[in-house]
């Protein structure tokens, strides 16, 4: 059983379309960062939320933070193909702040 | 460009090679991390140094040998790989307090490399 677990595994949908993709944990985490990975780049940090209920917002892509810090969502407005990556989350374990990632969010947005 | 470069981009090796791989960061950070990537599989952290002091190892087989001869330059050193090792090797560094322990990474970011992708054969 993974730490975090990343829903869905892939998401195929057409430009335009509004989508969600969630991290969820039964661990709390002192901090949760989300990074978008491309076909043969490594992974690239999008935003980093520390505070339970935090909403942070990065043009059409909207991060929020669970209450109890165990879970988030990135929701994506408007979706363009240059949104087409591997999103990841990453959280850093409160107890001893190992960080931790999800297998990820395959995303590809047709146009 | 994340200032973090690998070297080689690829490499296919077989079971019986020597090979390392090379992890520089031009971002005058402290830390610096070799990550595993498996197709489905979550990022494996493998080795973490700070100030060129190797702080982690989590259970990486002898056949992964890390070497960090300054804050700027990350090696790995492969020998005798099983197929299963095949994967995509990311290097990655961050600007980490040196006397905070665990606490000093809550918020510390990350920036990766572009990655080796090694077959073994």
């Amino acid at each position: 059983t993974q730490l975090l677990e990343q829903s869905p595994q892939f998401l195929s949908i057409q430009e335009g379309e509004n989508l969600t993709v969630y991290c969820n944990s039964s661990s709390v985490f002192s901090s949760l960062q989300w990074y978008r990975q491309e076909p043969g780049e490594g992974p690239v940090l999008l935003v980093t939320v520390v505070t339970g209920g935090e909403v942070k917002k990065l043009k059409r892509l909207t991060f929020q933070f669970g209450d109890a810090r165990k879970d988030s969502s990135l929701h994506i407005t408007a979706a363009q193909p240059g949104d087409t990556g591997l999103y990841l989350c990453a959280g850093r374990v409160s107890n001893n702040n190992d960080m931790r990632f999800g297998a990820g969010t395959r995303l590809t947005v047709k146009p | 460009e994340t200032g973090v470069t690998q070297t080689p981009r690829h490499l296919v090796m077989g079971m019986t090679n020597k090979k390392s791989l090379k992890c520089e960061q031009h971002l005058g950070h402290n830390a610096m991390y070799w990550y595993k990537q498996s197709a489905k599989k979550p990022l494996e952290l493998m080795f973490v140094y700070n100030f060129k002091e190797q702080t982690e190892n989590n259970s990486v087989p002898s056949r992964f040998s890390p070497e960090c001869p300054n804050s700027s330059h990350l090696f790995l050193h492969l020998h005798t790989l099983q197929p299963e090792d095949s994967a995509l090797y990311l290097c990655a560094s961050s600007q980490a307090p040196r006397t905070s322990g665990r606490a000093g990474f809550k918020t510390d970011t990350q920036y990766f490399g572009p990655g080796t992708r090694l077959t073994v054969l």
